[in-house]
């Protein structure tokens, strides 16, 4: 079965300064997709990048960066001149891209991230 | 476009009683999921619909069912409710390359089971 580990249960960064989330995650498969999103007090979920297994190149969206280690299996996120509204609760997810794909998202525990003045 | 929307934001219910939680997925969206969030935790998924049939289903019991209309609007319904079944209900929408572009998802419905 798969599963995904956040291991940083809180994090806080001052504005405008660079913040990394790390994020593991345990599969057999060769085809998946990997996610972040941010889920602020308002509670709607947002996705923040995506990255396919199968591409090598890093995932980029403006601030937002991912380091993808296929071999490591792991997946983090790099924000980028860290702005007050990116504070929120930050989810790492897999999703298998098989043929047995249910459209099932596995999350993390996530990690809680504030971002100072 | 509109996005997801769920109904109601609120909701608390009694211990043995039904509910039923909306959802209106984003326009263009044929592919509706249904996630379980404790507080302080990630989401867990409870099931998937696509044309109107379920897909995919995690490890949940089954009094957690669902159903999905033709305009692709979803319920998720819950009976015999119990304590533990208190969280938030996140609804998701995609196209059917979902696995690609990554789900959409609605602000939840807070259940309370008192």
């Amino acid at each position: 079965a798969q599963t995904v580990t956040q291991s940083q249960p809180e994090m806080s960064v001052q504005e405008a300064e660079t913040v990394t989330l790390s994020c593991t995650y345990d599969t057999s498969e060769s085809n998946y997709y990997l996610f972040w999103y941010k889920q602020p007090p308002s509670r709607q979920m947002i996705l923040v990048i995506r990255q396919e297994a199968y591409k090598q190149q890093n995932a980029t969206e403006n601030r937002f960066s991912v380091n993808f280690q296929k071999a490591a299996k792991s997946f983090s996120l790099k924000i980028s001149d860290s702005q007050l509204g990116d504070t929120a609760m930050y989810f790492c997810a897999f999703m298998n891209g098989g043929s047995g794909n249910t459209g099932k998202l596995i999350f993390g525990q996530g990690t809680t991230l504030q971002v100072k003045p | 476009e509109t996005g997801v929307t769920q109904s109601p934001t609120h909701l608390i219910k009694t211990r043995g009683q039904q509910v039923t939680l909306r959802c209106s997925s984003q326009s263009g969206h044929n592919t509706v999921s249904w996630y379980q969030q404790a507080l302080g935790q990630g989401p867990q998924f409870i099931f998937q619909y696509y044309r109107e049939e379920e897909n995919g289903r995690g490890n949940f019991p089954p009094r957690f069912s669902g159903l999905q209309f033709p305009n692709y609007s979803s319920e998720l319904n819950v009976n015999a409710l119990e304590l533990d079944d208190s969280a938030l209900y996140l609804c998701a929408s995609t196209p059917r390359q979902g696995r690609r572009v990554g789900y959409t998802f609605g602000s939840g419905t807070r259940l309370t089971v008192v």
